[in-house]
């Protein structure tokens, strides 16, 4: 059965400690990997897509990375305003399969 | 003006009224999506659709219904709605090609 598991399910850093967020997944037919952000009570935002092992895209501090097995998102010196839920999810041939996300705390 | 909207943002019902969430869009995307948000579990697929002909049963689409109205409008139904349905629903729309899906803000709902 295809599953996608994200960790850990919550983080918190200090404001300027960098680290990595992992998405793990076991796909058939796998069409692309997708990060998306989420704060509270609002819908997801797009963030990155990655379509084959080796890949990596950047965007201010996150960066993100796609294996055969696992994404991670990097976050370097994150700041307060990075706090969110953070989801990764899984293009399939027909319908795009969610992780349950992980819940990102930056303190000042 | 956002570009999926959802009505309404937020619903209380009773156990065993029919609820109906409406969806609209201005993105002119022809792929739509339901999705519920539970704590710890993520998004699950609920509907989808490829067009106004085409509707597709997800993940867990038991005790839902979808109708297609338009190439903008896609609305859930629960027909007799039981407490286990309480969450959060998106709405989503995506083009053909990269499979970015844009979210709607949510409706929040409350079935007693």
């Amino acid at each position: 059965e295809d599953q996608v598991t994200q960790s850990p399910e919550a983080l918190r850093l200090q404001e300027g400690e960098s680290s990595s967020l992992n998405c793990s997944y076991t796909v058939s037919g796998l069409r692309g990997l997708f990060w998306y952000r989420q704060d509270p009570g609002k819908g997801p935002e797009f963030l990155f897509t990655l379509y084959s092992a080796g890949e990596e895209k950047e965007k201010e501090r996150l960066k993100a990375t796609l294996t055969k097995k696992e994404s991670f998102l990097h976050i370097t010196a994150p700041k307060p305003e990075d706090s969110a839920t953070y989801l990764c999810a899984v293009q399939r041939i027909n319908d795009m399969r969610f992780g349950a996300g992980t819940r990102l705390t930056v303190k000042p | 003006d956002a570009d999926v909207t959802q009505t309404p943002r937020n619903r209380i019902t009773k156990t065993g009224k029919r609820i109906m969430l409406e969806c609209s869009q201005t993105k002119g995307h022809d792929r739509m999506y339901w999705y519920r948000q539970d704590p710890g579990l993520g998004l699950r697929l609920i509907y989808y659709s490829f067009d106004v002909k085409d509707i597709n049963k997800g993940e867990i689409s038991d005790g839902y219904s979808v109708s297609r109205q338009a190439q903008a409008k896609f609305s859930l139904s629960l027909e007799s709605a039981i407490p286990n349905q309480t969450a959060l629903y998106f709405c989503a729309t995506s083009d053909l090609g990269n499979g970015e899906q844009f979210f709607g803000p949510g409706t929040r709902l409350t079935v007693l």
